[in-house]
């Protein structure tokens, strides 16, 4: 299995409040995705990573910032977490770009907004 | 933009079967195409990825073909025994954007022992 960890792996916060879920990679890998997966509507990307300080916007990147200061961390803020995001939370990473490299997942983050 | 149908949503089968999952995009302008199981309260697994050249590709008792043109795709999976219960999930990669996936919505499969 690749070597990704999410944290936390569940949590229940409230309306308002900051949220930050953190992905961490052991592969040395430049790409790094962050998706939500939603019943109907399967994972839809957020935001994603090309490289340290590299980021750029998904679908669904509203209400979203995310932050690459080291090659194996990639945080996703929610800043004032409202209760349509509540979701699954999944972190990708990728060795490659161009279509030649499988993305592998990590087992995700349960977070419910009240 | 580009939308991946999976059909059918949901299917049970008994162990030992031969069965084929699908799945269909509208966009051919693709870099490849991955295939993913999902176990319950897991992340997904990639099975299989065909880049936009390939015809098909194979691992174990899962053949994967992909049809450009017809915006078609189709895994196979042999010999089904009860491990391979799961969601299995296609992607796409969108054509300028590299490797940013566009997923179906799954096909949840029961294999009956």
């Amino acid at each position: 299995d690749a070597g990704i960890t999410q944290s936390p792996r569940h949590k229940v916060t409230e309306t308002g409040t900051p949220v930050t879920l953190r992905c961490h990679q052991t592969e040395n890998h430049r790409y790094m995705y962050w998706y939500r997966q939603d019943p109907g509507h399967g994972l839809r990307l957020i935001h994603y990573s090309y490289g340290v300080k590299d980021t750029d916007k998904g679908e669904v990147s509203d209400g979203y910032s995310v932050s690459r200061s080291k090659t194996e961390d990639f945080l996703l803020t929610l800043e004032s977490a409202t209760s349509s995001q509540t979701s699954v939370y999944f972190c990708a990473i990728s060795a490659g770009q161009g279509g030649n490299q499988p993305q592998h997942f990590g087992d995700g983050t349960r977070l419910s907004i009240l | 933009k580009q939308e991946v149908t999976q059909i059918p949503a949901a299917l049970s089968v008994p162990e030992g079967e031969n069965l084929v999952l699908n799945c269909s995009f509208t966009d051919s302008a693709i870099y490849n195409l991955q295939w993913f199981r999902q176990d319950p309260g897991k992340g997904l697994t990639s099975l299989l990825l065909i880049q936009s050249s390939q015809r098909e590709q194979t691992s174990g008792r899962l053949n994967a073909s992909l049809d450009k043109s017809s915006g078609r795709s189709t895994l196979y999976i042999a010999a089904s025994q009860p491990g391979d219960s799961a969601t299995y999930l296609c992607a796409v990669s969108r054509g300028s954007s590299g490797d940013k996936l566009t997923f179906g919505t799954g096909t949840r499969l029961a294999v009956r022992p």
